[in-house]
């Protein structure tokens, strides 16, 4: 089975804290994703990465930052984090290329900012 | 870019009664359609998919989804529901960018309960 990994689940930070969200794929997915979800605007793209050091801004990168040094792993950071990233965070990776496979999700890390 | 909609954040049926989820989508070409569940505590997982061969897709656990080009629609059905489908459900459109990358766009989600 594809699994998708994230590191924490539960995560309680402070405002101004650097906060890291690891995501580790075992399937050798080229593409990664970053979505954030908040009850009543359902899923919003962080960022995603179509290969190794490949990043693109997804709907609201503002505030984040990844990174995908290898291509089992994609990080999302929260430089300085604030009350309103205070969110459950989902990580999903696909099969490359011009495809319509279907999205693996990890189960999720809350995060909440005080 | 495409955009979804879910007619109905939170829908209620009883034990044995049909599920009918609403989904329209924006869109010039055909796109890619999907229905994704999540249940408590858990990441979203693919009920079904749509990509361009049969309009009436069948899914997991019993669901199925009619695409219908002239209505902009992909509604998600299932004849009787059960307790274990209480669950969010989010519909999902996969947009064709630049470079021949996709970019999947989510709807807002409907939260399906069932009533014994």
């Amino acid at each position: 089975d594809v699994k998708v990994t994230q590191s924490s689940r539960y995560l309680v930070k402070r405002t101004g804290e650097k906060v890291f969200l690891e995501c580790v794929q075992d399937m050798d997915h080229e593409n990664m994703f970053w979505y954030r979800q908040d009850p009543g605007l359902g899923l919003r793209l962080i960022y995603f990465s179509y290969d190794v050091k490949m990043k693109e801004k997804g709907d609201i990168p503002e505030g984040y930052s990844v990174s995908r040094e290898k291509k089992e792993r994609f990080s999302l950071i929260l430089e300085s984090a604030s009350t309103n990233q205070t969110s459950m965070y989902l990580c999903a990776s696909r099969h490359g290329g011009r495809n319509t496979g279907e999205l693996f999700f990890g189960e999720g890390s809350r995060l909440t900012v005080l | 870019a495409q955009s979804v909609t879910q007619l109905g954040s939170h829908v209620s049926v009883s034990e044995g009664a049909l599920v009918l989820l609403r989904c329209n989508y924006s869109s010039s070409v055909p796109p890619y359609l999907f229905w994704y569940v999540q249940y408590p505590n858990q990441g979203l997982q693919l009920l079904l998919k749509y990509t361009s061969a049969a309009t009436l897709v069948k899914g997991i656990n019993g669901f199925e989804a009619e695409f219908k080009k002239s209505e902009t629609s992909f509604h998600l059905t299932k004849p009787s529901a059960h307790m274990s489908d209480a669950a969010e459900y989010f519909c999902a459109v996969s947009d064709l960018l630049t470079g021949g990358y996709q970019k999947v766009t989510f709807g807002i989600g409907t939260k399906l309960q069932v009533i014994p």
